[in-house]
């Protein structure tokens, strides 16, 4: 069975531009979550989406959003990106919106210039 | 609130060596807690975690931990360390009413020949 996938790999955006990383959970798993990992630094928690509503949110400002999509997978939107938003983005899926157990995908690394 | 303390930012050890990786944590309810590992350039695999019961856990790779709910920590052990254990090992507590994981800063384990 695949795990979490995410696309892209990799991506290199200009301060204010807009971008958008996708996710796809594990078959039979209907809650995304995404993380943001500085470097040097441990993942720190953005969204939750369970059954295409907002579950939970961290403490991030409104640049970043995120939806749901009927078949699960997710999008996570940073518009005007910053310096600081340089990272590894990393999304999880689990079986429930209370689930316990969180598998991780790969990440997609954002680098802004 | 929670939060998550790694007691060191990085562990030198030579290989078939004890290692001990040190986490505490703070919460006002009850949690689970986790620890993950990261190699190079890849998401977070789920090393162990404990829920309830024994308080020992035994987890994948060699690897076990304690939980101390009178200190609130949650120690990271193996007896006997490879060179491939090299990697970033992140502790994280998750709100049992809710699925969202506060991770610590992470601690860099190297082992060297």
């Amino acid at each position: 069975d695949a795990g979490v996938t995410q696309s892209p790999t990799h991506l290199i955006k200009t301060r204010g531009q807009h971008v958008t990383l996708r996710c796809s959970p594990i078959s039979g798993h209907k809650s995304v979550s995404w993380y943001q990992q500085v470097l040097g630094q441990g993942p720190q928690f953005i969204f939750q989406y369970y059954e295409k509503e907002e579950r939970g949110r961290g403490n991030f400002p409104d640049r970043f959003s995120a939806r749901q999509f009927p078949n699960y997978s997710s999008e996570l939107n940073v518009n005007a990106l910053l310096l600081g938003d340089s990272a590894l983005y990393l999304c999880a899926s689990s079986e429930g919106g209370r689930s316990y157990e969180q598998y991780f995908g790969p990440g997609t690394r954002l680098t802004v210039t | 609130a929670q939060s998550v303390t790694q007691l060191d930012s990085q562990v030198p050890v030579f290989e078939e060596a004890p290692v001990e990786l040190r986490c505490n944590y703070s919460s006002s309810v009850s949690v689970y807690l986790f620890w993950y590992v990261q190699y190079p350039n890849q998401g977070l695999q789920l090393l162990l975690k404990y829920l309830s019961g024994s308080t020992l856990v035994k987890g994948i790779n060699g690897f076990e931990a304690e939980f101390n709910k009178s200190q609130t920590s949650f120690h990271l052990r193996k007896p006997s360390v490879h060179i491939s254990d090299t990697a970033e090992y992140f502790c994280a507590v998750m709100n049992t009413n809710a699925g969202k994981s506060t991770f610590g800063d992470g601690t860099t384990l190297t082992v060297k020949p």
